[in-house]
C-alpha cells in the first residue's frame, strides 16, 4: 500500500466545537474513505469519496476529496462526547490496496 | 447489511501454542477477505490478502508459514498463528470485498490475541 500522513496526530477539544482533520499523500488516490474506530472494535466506515473535488457529508461530518487526488479532509461539526475515538483516513491508489493513516486521537472536554 | 463477525473476539494463549482466528460474512459472500494487524495506538497494517479457492497473497515481511490463511469458502476466511510468542500479540481485523460490490470493505469488529 501506499503512505498517507494524517494529521493532527491527537485532539483534545472542547463539546460544541468543530473538528478537523486532513490526509496527504504522495500518490494519486482514486478514493478515499474515512473511518472511526473505537477502543476495542474494528473500524467502521464514516464517508467514502470517489471523484476529485467530492464533497459529501455524513449527519454533522462533512469530508472532501482534494482536487489533486493526494489529500483529503474530514470536519466533524458542532462536536458531542461520543465522537470520541480513532478516525483513520484509508484510500484506494492504483495498487487497489487499501492504505491507511496513522489515525487521529479525538478527545473531547465535556 | 454487510455484516462482518469475527471468532473468537478475545484469546490468551501460551507461548509456542498456535491459534485460529475466524473471519465471516454473515449476510453476503465475499470473493476477498484481507487480515490486518493492529498494534497499539498504531495504524492497521494489512498482512494479507486471501481470495476464496486460492492461495494468500502476503505483504512483504509477512512469514506465510507463520500466520497460515484459509479461505475455504464465500463466507469464511480462517488466520492461524502458529507458535505464536508474545511479540504476535496483537489486534488482528479482518474485512471482506463483497462480490461484484467494488472495492469496498467491510470491517470485522476484530480478536485481541494475547501470547503469555
Amino acid at each position: 500500500g501506499q503512505q498517507l500522513n494524517q494529521s493532527p496526530q491527537s485532539m483534545f477539544i472542547q463539546e460544541g466545537e468543530d473538528v478537523s482533520m486532513n490526509c496527504t499523500s504522495s500518490s494519486i488516490f482514486n478514493t478515499w474513505l474515512w473511518y472511526k474506530q473505537d477502543p476495542g472494535e474494528g473500524p467502521v466506515l464514516l464517508i467514502a469519496l470517489y471523484k476529485a473535488g467530492e464533497l459529501t457529508s455524513n449527519g454533522r461530518l462533512t469530508a472532501q476529496f482534494g482536487i489533486t487526488r493526494k489529500d483529503s479532509f474530514l470536519n466533524i461539526s458542532a462536536s458531542i462526547p461520543s465522537d470520541v475515538g480513532i478516525y483513520f483516513c484509508a484510500g484506494f491508489s492504483n495498487d487497489y490496496k487499501l492504505s491507511f493513516g496513522a489515525g487521529t486521537t479525538v478527545t473531547v472536554r465535556a | 447489511g454487510a455484516v462482518v463477525s469475527q471468532h473468537p473476539s478475545r484469546v490468551i494463549c501460551k507461548s509456542g501454542t498456535s491459534v485460529k482466528i475466524e473471519c465471516r460474512s454473515l449476510d453476503f459472500q465475499a470473493t476477498t477477505m484481507f487480515w490486518y494487524r493492529q498494534f497499539p495506538k498504531q495504524s492497521l497494517m494489512l498482512m494479507a490478502t486471501s481470495n476464496e479457492g486460492s492461495k494468500a497473497t502476503y505483504e512483504q515481511g509477512v512469514e506465510k508459514d507463520k500466520f497460515l490463511i484459509n479461505h475455504a469458502s464465500l463466507t469464511l476466511s480462517t488466520l492461524t498463528v502458529t507458535s505464536a510468542h508474545p511479540e504476535d500479540s496483537s489486534f488482528y481485523i479482518c474485512s471482506a470485498r463483497a462480490k461484484g460490490q467494488g472495492n469496498e470493505q467491510f470491517f470485522g469488529p476484530g480478536t485481541r490475541l494475547t501470547v503469555l
